[in-house]
């Protein structure tokens, strides 16, 4: 069936320094969309980027993810990790008609 | 424009008690999910509606929770007899396009607590 995977539960990186967060997918459909979702403390999840292209870039707020069909993957990533950017991360696989799938998420904690 | 709005934002409840959740979507959105969270964990889909009716309730434990869209627009999820395993936050989101990937827009959430 379909389904999403995020690797590393809880990641924590220093301030400044570059961060990655994966995920990879299983999916028989080959028009997909992808979304990272964030959520802060006591937040709902909101849409961080989004992308149905295969091997287009997608860029917000300084992170980026390129959706690569080939590797099933789409992995999030930003080139300087801010004190800010502490929260749950999640990717989100459509394939369609609205139907989401959901990985279990990534903590992110950035410290001085 | 409005987001999604969902109430109440908290509740406590002793095992056996049940409970009703209530959420206004976006206007005009189509799409309506409800998704549990348990915590330190994803959003788990329960059940989702395209206007008023149920797409998919697969993951929805019928014996104890119901999910209703009577007019298209809001939703109410109802837990009958609440278990301490029903410890959550019950997220619900709206959405629009159907069939054209649309993101997907959340609510703040009701944080369950069942002792």
């Amino acid at each position: 069936g379909d389904s999403v995977t995020q690797t590393e539960g809880l990641v924590t990186v220093t301030e400044g320094l570059p961060v990655k967060l994966n995920c990879t997918y299983q999916t028989t459909y080959l028009t997909i969309a992808f979304f990272w979702y964030v959520q802060y403390l006591n937040e709902a999840p909101q849409v961080l980027l989004k992308s149905s292209t295969d091997n287009k870039r997608t860029e917000h707020q300084g992170f980026h993810a390129t959706l690569h069909k080939s590797s099933s993957s789409f992995h999030l990533q930003k080139s300087s990790a801010q004190l800010s950017d502490s929260a749950l991360y999640y990717c989100a696989l459509n394939t369609g008609y609205q139907n989401f799938y959901f990985g279990k998420g990534t903590s992110l904690t950035v410290i001085p | 424009e409005a987001g999604v709005t969902q109430s109440p934002r908290y509740a406590v409840l002793q095992e056996g008690q049940a409970v009703s959740f209530w959420c206004d979507p976006i206007s005009g959105h189509d799409t309506l999910y409800w998704y549990q969270q348990p915590r330190d964990q994803g959003p788990q889909l329960l059940v989702y509606f395209r206007d008023e009716a149920v797409i998919d309730n697969s993951q929805l434990p019928s014996d104890r929770f119901s999910a209703v869209r009577p007019k298209g627009t809001n939703s109410t999820l109802k837990i009958q007899s609440a278990k301490q395993g029903d410890t959550a936050t019950y997220l619900c989101a709206s959405s629009s396009d159907w069939g054209n990937y649309a993101e997907q827009f959340f609510g703040p959430g009701t944080r369950l607590t069942v002792l």
